[in-house]
């Protein structure tokens, strides 16, 4: 976990309410990823960025929204579209680049729940 | 299309016994593969990964993983298990096009005392 922070650790999100997850690295990485961790499965790609200002959509980016205004962070926005948020949150650095082989290190994770 | 597969849910040693816990991907051309362990409620914990090279690939904590080409496997391994070692195993495959990972659903490893 070490270099990758999230923040809160645990979110409750009523119907209806836009929420934000924090990730912040220290790492001095270029890029960045979003995942949702569901039981049973794999992780799932929400969003990733390579450098700043720039990120693209993974395979289950609807109802989710990034920004990567800053090097070191790559906050998540949960909106009201989302209609299944509950899920374990997980946020990931690495150097970055496209023939990029780093390792992809994570943060500690957000778990979100909607009452 | 691409996939990565573990195919055992869960995976039941007795401590000090050798333990597998296996790996198999279909993804064209020469992936980059990984292992990562997940410990309740917390991120995921970096293991190891073979990129090219020696098929074996020695990681942390004593883990081990053997690269099998012909038969697209990745599997991993650790001599003899700790109680420790008790927690989710993700494999995960990097095609050599591209960044991005596909993943494993996980194997559940439990080591009894």
């Amino acid at each position: 976990d070490g270099g990758i922070t999230q923040s809160p650790k645990y979110l409750f999100r009523k119907e209806g309410q836009n929420v934000t997850l924090s990730c912040e690295q220290n790492l001095n990485h270029d890029a960045m990823y979003w995942y949702r961790q569901d039981p049973g499965q794999g992780l799932r790609l929400i969003y990733y960025s390579q450098i700043v200002n720039d990120f693209q959509k993974g395979d289950i980016a609807e109802g989710y929204s990034v920004s990567r205004e800053k090097k070191e962070s790559f906050p998540l926005t949960v909106t009201s579209a989302q209609k299944n948020p509950t899920a374990f949150y997980l946020c990931a650095s690495s150097g970055g680049g496209l023939a990029d082989t780093d390792t992809q290190y994570f943060g500690p994770g957000t778990r979100l729940t909607v009452l | 299309a691409q996939s990565v597969a573990q195919p055992e849910d869960q995976v039941n040693v007795a401590e000090g016994n050798p333990l597998t816990v296996k790996c198999t991907y279909s993804v064209s051309g020469n992936p980059y593969l990984f292992w990562y362990v997940q410990y309740p409620n917390r991120g995921l914990q970096f293991l190891l990964k073979y990129i090219t090279g020696d098929n074996l690939v020695k990681g942390s904590y004593g883990f081990e993983a053997e690269f099998n080409k012909s038969q697209t496997s990745f599997h991993l391994k650790k001599p003899s298990a700790l109680v420790s070692d008790s927690a989710l195993y993700f494999c995960a495959v990097r095609p050599q096009r591209g960044y991005q990972l596909i993943w494993g659903a996980g194997t559940k490893l439990i080591i009894k005392p």
